[in-house]
């Protein structure tokens, strides 16, 4: 199973809404990532957990919190959201074994939208 | 910010052409570059890993190669097929875990 499974695969939610956006993978991998994309842009990092903990942000808002509560499991929470927040939200995992680099395997994304 | 840069933004071709795309990125604290291929509505698939200055990668009608010290990587399409129409990504690695993707290739093969 190389598969990396992102629901829901669209979500249009108001400014005032709370959601999450899930992502799961069962190839024992131990790094998640969260990227962002809008139209016709590269995908962005947002965040990256490395053994349930999370290792990286880049600077995201306070309005986005990332969840791991397991290695196959990642959360990403969503509240108090602006229109400039809809976009296409990635996840990725990958291996996680040091020096030793490995693709990162990702899901379809979530296509959100903020009205 | 990171400034990957990936030319051309996109290309038509005709089926049967051979093509090439850049990827050109700071080369300072590199780890290591990443190709992956998108087709709408689908998930980035990978297509190769490379670290080493030199290195050349190939699967199928499709290649790579690497110059880390100036910063750049080649991908070659020969003879191109319909079926590779899609959006070709590079994402250069900084540290274990810290891919910058550019804004990537737009691929369009007319039968």
């Amino acid at each position: 199973d190389t598969e990396v499974t992102q629901t829901p695969k669209h979500l249009v939610m108001g400014m005032t809404n709370k959601k999450s956006l899930k992502c799961e993978q069962h190839m024992g991998h131990r790094a998640m990532y969260w990227y962002k994309q809008k139209a016709k842009k590269p995908p962005e990092l947002m965040f990256v957990y490395s053994y349930e903990k999370l290792s990286i942000n880049e600077s995201v808002p306070s309005r986005f919190s990332p969840e791991c509560p397991n290695s196959s499991l990642l959360n990403l929470h969503l509240h108090a959201l602006q229109p400039e927040d809809s976009a296409l939200y990635l996840c990725a995992s990958s291996q996680d074994w040091g020096v030793v680099v490995t693709e990162a395997f990702f899901g379809q994304g979530t296509r959100l939208t903020v009205v | 910010i990171l400034n990957v840069e990936q030319s051309p933004q996109s290309l038509h071709v005709q089926e049967g052409d051979s093509t090439n795309f850049t990827c050109s990125f700071p080369s300072s604290n590199f780890y290591a570059l990443h190709w992956y291929r998108w087709e709408t509505a689908k998930s980035p698939e990978a297509l190769f890993v490379m670290t080493l200055n030199g290195d050349e990668k190939k699967k199928g009608r499709i290649s790579a190669t690497l110059n880390t010290k100036e910063g750049y990587s080649y991908l070659y399409i020969k003879g191109s097929q319909p079926e590779d129409s899609a959006t070709y990504l590079c994402a250069p690695q900084y540290n274990f875990n810290k891919f910058y993707f550019g804004s990537g290739t737009k691929l369009n093969v007319k039968p």
